[in-house]
């Protein structure tokens, strides 16, 4: 079955970097985008861009970009997101989504929650 | 960001139907399918319907969504407890070259 899982929680203090992995298993990792989706406390959801696992060329949303950073290591079928300089607003869950067909997002991972404290 | 509109809130009564409208534009909704997605508090969002319409394997079918012009709406038919979740719209849009979320519906069950 399609398994998309995320690393755990993270609290990190404003100007540190964070990376999150999202591993996928269940289906061929290259034949679907991975996206990911921010959801700040008590707040909706929104797109952050996503990375193509053919290709490896990432596509960022305006609010992301210069601080963010998608990878892939298709070795191990895992897709990363890296945000540094990190400010307390950036306090979230982030979520990645399978794109199937792009934007359908079918499977979810469980969400990664970043904590941005001093 | 988000320029899908939703109302904040939604309820009824079990066994009432409710329906939740998203409102976009022509870049967004009037150009592209709409999706909708369930969350329940402190779990990821999960697809409830797509192209619009289309209901995942999974997804009981008093749910249904259409589809007019610039809007969107999803109806929750023959309401349950179970229900009680919050609820996004979501298109691709031309404009922007981004995926968009509506802004959020919290259904509640009275």
């Amino acid at each position: 079955q399609v398994q998309l899982v995320q690393s755990g929680s993270e609290l990190k203090k404003p100007g540190a970097s964070v990376k999150i992995s999202c591993k996928a298993s269940g289906y061929t990792f290259s034949n679907s985008d991975l996206n990911w989706v921010r959801q700040a406390p008590g707040q909706g959801l929104e797109w952050m861009g996503r990375i193509n696992t053919n290709t490896g060329n990432p596509t960022y949303a305006q609010n992301f970009t210069g601080r963010f950073v998608f990878s892939l290591d298709s070795s191990v079928s895992t897709a990363y997101l890296q945000i540094s300089s990190l400010k307390a607003d950036d306090t979230a869950v982030y979520y990645c989504a399978r794109g199937l067909r792009v934007v359908r997002f079918d499977y979810w991972g469980q969400g990664s929650l970043v904590t941005v404290s001093s | 960001q988000s320029v899908l509109t939703q109302p904040p809130s939604a309820s009824g009564t079990p066994g009432q139907r409710v329906t939740i409208s998203c409102s976009g534009s022509s870049s967004n909704i009037g150009s592209s399918y709409v999706f909708w997605y369930q969350q329940f508090p402190g779990t990821a969002p999960k697809l409830l319907l797509y192209r619009n319409s289309q209901r995942p394997s999974g997804v009981p079918d008093r749910f249904s969504g259409s589809k007019s012009g610039t809007s969107a709406s999803l109806a929750i038919s023959g309401l349950r407890s179970e229900d009680e979740a919050d609820y996004y719209c979501a298109a691709w849009d031309d404009s922007l070259s981004a995926y968009l979320f509506g802004t959020g519906t919290k259904v509640t069950v009275l």
